[in-house]
């Protein structure tokens, strides 16, 4: 059975204190990593895909990492705007399942 | 815009009143899916379809129906609901299976 475990569940950081979010997944076949962020009350919000271990993606101050059995969600110089649930995926290679999601990290960024 | 819609937005009924939440998508979208998310549990999956009239359960099926007769509305039925059906529904669409999801706002229900 496909599992999805986030850590820390959740993480409180003054602005410009930069941490990392760690997902460890266990699957018979990664197809993909999914990092989705999620404010309250709205649908999640697609944030990066990686494929393959040693595979980092950035985007503003996010940055991506995936290894063999785990990925890594990098804050860098965190903004309050940055708040929100980051919630991992993973996608199994074989089956016709959707994804399966972490539990998520719920970030607070304070000014 | 590109966007994934879904109706009603909440959700108010009593046992056993039958219910549909409407989902669609404009972005021609193969894939769709129904998610449920609860505190604690997360996100899990419904039903999910590959394309129309071809629809499979995911982890949590009972209780809910779904259809697939046009490729962009992805309905999903509660034909009898339970109070443990309360919870905030997402629907989800991808170009093709396995390609990143892109989800709606998302439909809050209380099932009274």
């Amino acid at each position: 059975e496909d599992q999805v475990t986030q850590s820390p569940e959740a993480l409180r950081l003054q602005e410009g204190e930069s941490s990392s979010l760690n997902c460890s997944y266990t699957v018979s076949g990664l197809r993909g990593l999914f990092w989705y962020r999620q404010d309250p009350g709205k649908g999640p919000e697609f944030l990066f895909t990686l494929y393959s271990a040693g595979e980092e993606k950035e985007k503003e101050r996010l940055k991506a990492t995936l290894t063999k059995k785990e990925s890594f969600l990098h804050i860098t110089a965190p903004k309050p705007e940055d708040s929100a649930t980051y919630l991992c995926a993973v996608q199994a290679g074989g089956g016709a399942d959707g994804l399966t999601f972490g539990k998520g990290t719920h970030l607070i960024i304070q000014p | 815009e590109a966007q994934v819609t879904q109706n009603p937005r909440y959700l108010i009924t009593v046992t056993g009143k039958k219910l549909t939440v409407t989902c669609s998508q404009n972005m021609n979208h193969e894939y769709m899916s129904w998610y449920r998310q609860d505190p604690g549990l997360g996100l899990r999956q419904i039903y999910y379809s590959m394309n129309v009239e071809v629809t499979d359960k995911g982890d949590v099926p009972e209780g809910y129906k779904v259809s697939r007769k046009e490729k962009r509305n992805f309905p999903l039925i509660l034909e009898s609901p339970s109070p443990n059906q309360t919870s905030l529904y997402f629907c989800a669409s991808s170009l093709i299976f396995q390609e990143t999801q892109y989800f709606g706002p998302g439909t809050r229900l209380l099932v009274l």
